[in-house]
C-alpha cells in the first residue's frame, strides 16, 4: 500500500529542546515537501526536496532543518524549537500530479 | 509568485443541497494544475479532485465538480446532493508545473451540513 508515515503524529515539547519529526515514503518518489498548517493561512511550504541531496527552502522555512539522504526519508529537523512552531505539520511527496500526504503530525511547543 | 483566495472562511448548507466553494487564483503561468483537498476533523488531507489549465472540459469526481473559468482564474468545487460527511474543511491548492514548490494553498473554507 502506498504510504507517506511521519512520527510522531503527537508530541508537546519545551521550547529549546530539538526534536525530529521523520517522514518516510515506500513509492520511490523523488519530489517530498513538508508543510505546517495553521488556521486562516492553510498549508505553507516550509522545505522541499526533488531528490537525494537536493533540498530547498519553501515559504517558511526560518526555525527548521531538513535533510535528504536516502530517497525514502525525508526528516524534519527544530533545532530550538519556540511556541510559534506549535502547528499541524505534514509530509508529502509527489509522482506526476498526484500527491501522497501523510496523517500530519501535531506538534505543541510550550 | 503563486496565489490561492478562498474568500469564504466557513459555510453552512443544507443536506441534500448543493454548494459553491469559491477558489481564485494567481499565477503568470500557462501550465499549472487546479486541486482540491477535503481535510476532515481527524486531519487528513484527502484528494478529492484536480483541473489542468489546459483541460477544456471541467473535471468531475462523483459528487464533485470543479468549475474552471480560466480567464477569471477561479477554480470553485461544487458539491451535489450534500451529506453529512462532507462537513470538513477544504482546501483549494495549485501547482505551477515549472516552479519547485509542491503545492501553493489557499486559507481554506470550513463547510458545515445542516440536517
Amino acid at each position: 500500500e502506498a504510504q507517506v508515515t511521519q512520527n510522531p503524529r503527537y508530541l508537546i515539547t519545551v521550547t529549546g529542546k530539538k526534536l525530529t519529526v521523520t517522514c518516510s515514503q515506500n513509492m520511490n518518489h523523488e519530489y517530498m515537501s513538508w508543510y505546517r498548517q495553521d488556521p486562516g493561512l492553510g498549508l505553507r511550504q516550509i522545505y522541499y526536496s526533488m531528490n537525494v541531496e537536493v533540498t530547498d527552502k519553501g515559504d517558511v522555512p526560518e526555525g527548521y532543518k531538513v535533510s535528504r539522504k536516502e530517497k525514502r526519508n525525508f526528516p524534519l529537523i527544530l533545532e530550538s524549537p519556540s511556541p510559534n512552531q506549535t502547528s499541524l505539520y505534514f509530509c508529502a511527496s509527489r509522482a506526476g500530479n498526484t500527491i501522497y500526504f501523510g496523517e500530519g503530525s501535531w506538534l505543541t511547543v510550550v | 509568485a503563486q496565489k490561492i483566495t478562498q474568500t469564504q472562511p466557513g459555510m453552512f448548507v443544507q443536506e441534500k443541497e448543493a454548494v459553491t466553494l469559491d477558489c481564485t487564483y494567481d499565477t503568470s503561468d500557462q501550465s499549472y494544475g487546479l486541486f482540491w483537498y477535503k481535510q476532515p476533523s481527524s486531519g487528513e488531507m484527502i484528494f478529492l479532485i484536480y483541473q489542468g489549465s489546459y483541460d477544456e472540459q471541467n473535471a468531475t469526481e462523483g459528487r464533485y465538480s470543479l468549475n474552471f473559468q480560466k480567464a477569471r482564474k477561479s477554480a470553485n468545487l461544487v458539491i451535489s446532493a450534500s451529506q453529512l460527511g462532507d462537513s470538513a474543511m477544504y482546501f483549494c491548492a495549485m501547482r505551477v508545473y515549472n516552479a519547485g514548490n509542491m503545492l501553493t494553498f489557499g486559507g481554506g473554507t470550513r463547510l458545515m451540513v445542516k440536517p
